[in-house]
């Protein structure tokens, strides 16, 4: 019930391209989904966050989609940089709770 | 932003030793902090829950006299790995909640421990 699913494990894309991923959750008592990006020997930092009362987010190129029905959501990053080339991971979240990490995606971005 | 500072960054030890690693929020008080352990290529794994005045509350599997965690102020939370060994080596990252009303956690930059 605590499971938060997360896609590819790997992405690679060109410069300018998008970059997509996904992640299915289990718990529907979740009700904060954030979204981690993390350069290697660093920790994570917070790059973008939804509650479920909304179906998009969007703040500069980071987009979060939400389908609260099919306890799905998706990061799409638009106009991808080589900057970008990090690891990504998705959480859930209930109120005051600990979070709960997708496996985490790897992703690089092309010149 | 709120901000968590981890010491040291790295840290390479001798099998057998402890070496303490502290977490510290610079701007806001943490009654909680969390610990977590990432092997490469892998996502973070919760080691303990740090309570401020009180026990910590450690993960399944877990060993808690090998991990000692002691959170003695609002700001400071250390996690001392006792008697390790090689496959104590692991990126151990803190992090904290800024503010109750606040839903996100913001970590550590972590501690690369390598024992020998």
């Amino acid at each position: 019930q605590q499971q938060v699913k997360q896609s590819p494990q790997s992405l690679i894309v060109q410069k300018g391209g998008i970059s997509i991923i996904n992640c299915a959750y289990e718990n529907t008592a979740f009700d904060y989904f954030p979204w981690y990006q993390q350069f290697p020997g660093k920790g994570p930092a917070l790059l973008i966050a939804i509650r479920p009362d909304v179906s998009e987010k969007k703040e500069g190129r980071f987009t979060i989609s939400f389908n609260k029905s099919a306890k799905q959501f998706s990061l799409h990053i638009m106009d991808s940089q080589p900057g970008d080339s990090a690891t990504y991971f998705c959480a859930g979240q209930t109120s005051g709770s600990r979070l709960t990490f997708g496996e985490g995606t790897q992703l690089t971005v092309n010149p | 932003g709120a901000v968590v500072s981890q010491h040291p960054s790295w840290v390479i030890c001798k099998s057998g030793t402890s070496v303490k690693i502290e977490c510290r929020s610079l701007d806001f008080q943490a009654t909680t902090m969390f610990w977590y352990r990432q092997f490469p290529k892998q996502s973070l794994m919760l080691m303990a829950t740090s309570n401020e005045g009180s026990k910590a509350t450690y993960e399944q599997g877990v060993e808690k006299d090998k991990f000692l965690i002691n959170h003695a102020s609002l700001t400071l939370s250390t996690l001392t790995v006792t008697s390790a060994h090689p496959e104590d080596s692991s990126f151990y990252i803190c992090s904290a909640r800024p503010g109750t009303g606040s839903f996100g956690y913001t970590f550590g930059s972590g501690t690369r421990l390598t024992v020998v």
